[in-house]
């Protein structure tokens, strides 16, 4: 199957920095990848859909300015959030469907696991 | 509003069989898929149904009546392994994945 990687897969940082998460489609183009977020025993909860070239659609309650996502290439969304807070620690994870549409299998990154002290 | 329901927790033994059910109600649908997700990993596909049946696939099959919105997974000869969270996730009307809370299978020996 499709293949996406995720960097960094975990990283704890200071309030008030900024992480950069990277998601990858290795053996396919993705024109949408999506982004979720994964408290502890909760289920997925979609922040956005990166779409490659142009901007992309946050979920209600998602700070877009606090979120920044970046579809660079048709491999490559990154997220950033920016000026952490420790209730910014969660699991994020992206996902990318080959066939570009939500109703395709979507494939998943590995997950990155954020802390912020 | 949309909503998806599955039990928050099953418990099995090792070999034998579980169900687990997910219903849901949602602007429309495009199909319903079921995903596994061990402890702090990714999500792993497992099934996708869009059409009324019963899909088999090795040891797990996924069921789905589209009229009732009802589907269940079915998990055969139960390994440890096979402890996980358990995913239901409903494509709807405007091909948004919409996430259940997921089900937590413990397999005792």
């Amino acid at each position: 199957g499709a293949v996406v990687s995720q960097h960094p897969s975990r990283v704890i940082c200071k309030s008030g920095t900024s992480v950069k998460i990277e998601c990858r489609s290795l053996d396919f183009q993705a024109t949408t990848m999506f982004w979720y977020r994964q408290f502890p025993k909760k289920s997925l909860m979609l922040m956005a859909t990166s779409n490659e070239g142009s901007k992309a659609t946050y979920e209600q309650g998602v700070e877009k300015d606090k979120f920044l996502i970046n579809h660079a290439s048709l491999t490559l969304s990154t997220l950033t959030v920016t000026s952490a807070h420790p209730e910014d620690s969660s699991f994020y994870i992206c996902s990318a469907p080959p066939g570009g549409d939500a109703h395709n299998e979507q494939f998943f990154g590995p997950g990155t696991r954020l802390t912020v002290l | 509003g949309q909503n998806i329901d599955q039990p928050t927790e099953m418990t099995a033994t090792e070999g034998a069989i579980v169900q687990i059910n997910c219903t849901y109600q949602t602007s429309g649908f495009n199909g319903l898929f079921w995903y596994q997700q061990h402890a702090g990993e990714a999500p792993t596909f497992l099934s996708y149904n869009v059409l009324d049946g019963l899909e088999e696939k090795g040891r797990f099959s996924s069921f789905l009546s589209r009229s009732k919105g009802y589907s269940y997974l079915l998990l055969k000869e139960l390994q440890m392994k096979d402890s996980a969270s358990y995913l239901c996730a409903v494509v709807d009307s405007n091909y948004q994945l919409i996430w259940g809370a997921g089900t937590k299978l413990i397999i005792k020996p």
